[in-house]
């Protein structure tokens, strides 16, 4: 049983242009979403989050996007710049839990 | 230290034999994780330690699994009969706070993995 799913393996966007990934959850216990950005030999870094009280979180060029009705929720990376290109991972918390990970889209930002 | 650190880097090892991947967190981090991605799969969840304890080991994969933490730092994921399928990064990672998980702002960090490749 796949909680969080990322549907779109991959993402190709021409540079200065909007990257949406986006992410979808099943469980409404999920209360915190964070995404992390993964380089190949890497281990995941943490990008930005945001709290199922609000419905935006802006960091610079990253915003990402809640629709707790709708159990989505969406990152937007504008504009997109060839240094973003890496595979992206959406995780969700529930209290009591571990962070569920979806399956990563890998972002391909083109010059 | 500054980051999680994780050893070794990178290990081919034959099929059957035992490998130990060593997890260095970040100094007074309380909780430690160990998660897996296997090639074109997603993040799986291993095992979660809360000081030294184990609260969650639901994610290990199979009884050749098993993980230690002593002296609420260092932890030991140990593969015993190491099967193909095995293959996979083997993550480390650790946050401040035990039992949250990485929710209301308890941000986990990841180590670069522990490469293992089984042949």
């Amino acid at each position: 049983d796949q909680q969080v799913k990322q549907n779109s393996p991959s993402l190709s966007v021409q540079e200065g242009r909007i990257s949406i990934l986006n992410c979808d959850y099943t469980n409404s216990m999920f209360d915190y979403f964070l995404w992390y950005k993964k380089y190949p030999a890497e281990g995941p870094t943490f990008l930005i989050s945001i709290s199922s009280i609000k419905d935006k979180n802006e960091d610079g060029r990253f915003t990402v996007f809640l629709n707790k009705s709708a159990k989505h929720l969406s990152l937007h990376i504008v504009p997109s710049q060839p240094g973003d290109s890496a595979v992206y991972f959406c995780a969700a918390y529930k209290p009591g839990n571990m962070l569920t990970f979806g399956g990563g889209t890998r972002l391909m930002v083109k010059p | 230290g500054a980051g999680v650190s994780q050893s070794p880097s990178n290990k081919v090892t034959e099929k059957g034999k035992d490998v130990e991947l060593r997890c260095d967190p970040i100094s007074g981090h309380t909780a430690l994780y160990w998660y897996r991605q296997s090639l074109g799969q997603g993040l799986e969840f291993l095992i979660y330690f809360q000081g030294n304890s184990a609260p969650d080991k639901s994610g290990l994969p199979s009884d050749r699994f098993s993980a230690e933490r002593t002296g609420g730092s260092v932890s030991t994921l140990t593969i015993q009969r190491t099967q193909q399928e095995d293959s996979a990064v083997y993550l480390c990672a650790s946050s401040l706070h035990g039992g949250l998980a990485g929710g209301s702002g308890n941000t986990i960090y990841f180590g670069e993995g522990s490469w293992l490749t089984v042949v």
